[in-house]
């Protein structure tokens, strides 16, 4: 099962900030939030992911609150090919003790960038 | 230049019959998996490889077998094809680094309909 809440669905508007939420209040020490999305008939795509500290890459930051519980993936300036469903995960990083492969998809937010 | 590549595309069968689905990596990855995407749009694991190890199976029916020849190649073949089957089903690879990205590379799914 899925460790995280996302909303269902969110609009913006092209050219604006898409803030997409996620709760992950179970979320352990050594679990990474990762954000992947997955545009219409296509395999998903990684975004970014964190551990503590906020990240920004050139796709998105990513904004983690102190306490872990929660983060917001941010597209600073969204557009039309931004459409997606974007899945917020938690998991141990690969390759460490207790690491594991599996992705653990929940439902995901559909956002819709409106022109 | 892609990455991962699943083939066929789209495979339209009868029930009862067995089909395969090839996947193949050129990213020099060393861990390849399978997802299920159902018409729900859930997106499940099945099967993992590492090395041409199997590392995790995911209570999939023993009619899907994955198959690893070697690293870049992780191919799914499905006996005894029942409606249930039918699905959206994707290839990803990735390293398996400790404390390294780890980001899985996902295929364009192959649509298979069971008639």
């Amino acid at each position: 099962d899925a460790k995280t809440t996302q909303p269902t669905s969110m609009d913006c508007a092209e050219g604006r900030a898409a803030n997409l939420p996620c709760n992950h209040s179970t979320i352990s020490g050594n679990e990474y939030v990762y954000w992947y999305r997955q545009i219409h008939s296509q395999g998903p795509q990684y975004i970014i992911h964190g551990l503590k500290n906020n990240e920004t890459n050139e796709m998105a930051s990513l904004i983690i609150t102190e306490d872990r519980k929660s983060s917001t993936l941010i597209l600073p300036h969204a557009t039309l090919r931004d459409t997606a469903v974007y899945y917020c995960i938690v998991r141990v990083a690969p390759g460490t003790q207790g690491g594991s492969e599996k992705l653990v998809f929940g439902k995901g937010t559909k956002l819709t960038v409106n022109p | 230049d892609t990455a991962v590549s699943q083939t066929p595309k789209y495979l339209v069968t009868q029930m009862g019959n067995d089909k395969s689905i090839k996947c193949e990596q050129n990213l020099g990855h060393d861990t390849m998996y399978w997802y299920k995407q159902d018409s729900k749009k859930f997106l499940k694991i099945m099967f993992s490889y590492n090395n041409k190890e199997l590392i995790i199976n995911e209570t999939v029916p023993n009619r899907f077998s994955p198959k690893s020849p070697d690293k870049a190649h992780l191919n799914l073949h499905i006996n005894s094809l029942e409606l249930g089957d039918s699905a959206v089903y994707f290839c990803a690879s990735s390293l398996r680094l400790a404390g390294s990205y780890n980001e899985q590379f996902f295929g364009p799914g192959t649509r298979l309909t069971v008639l």
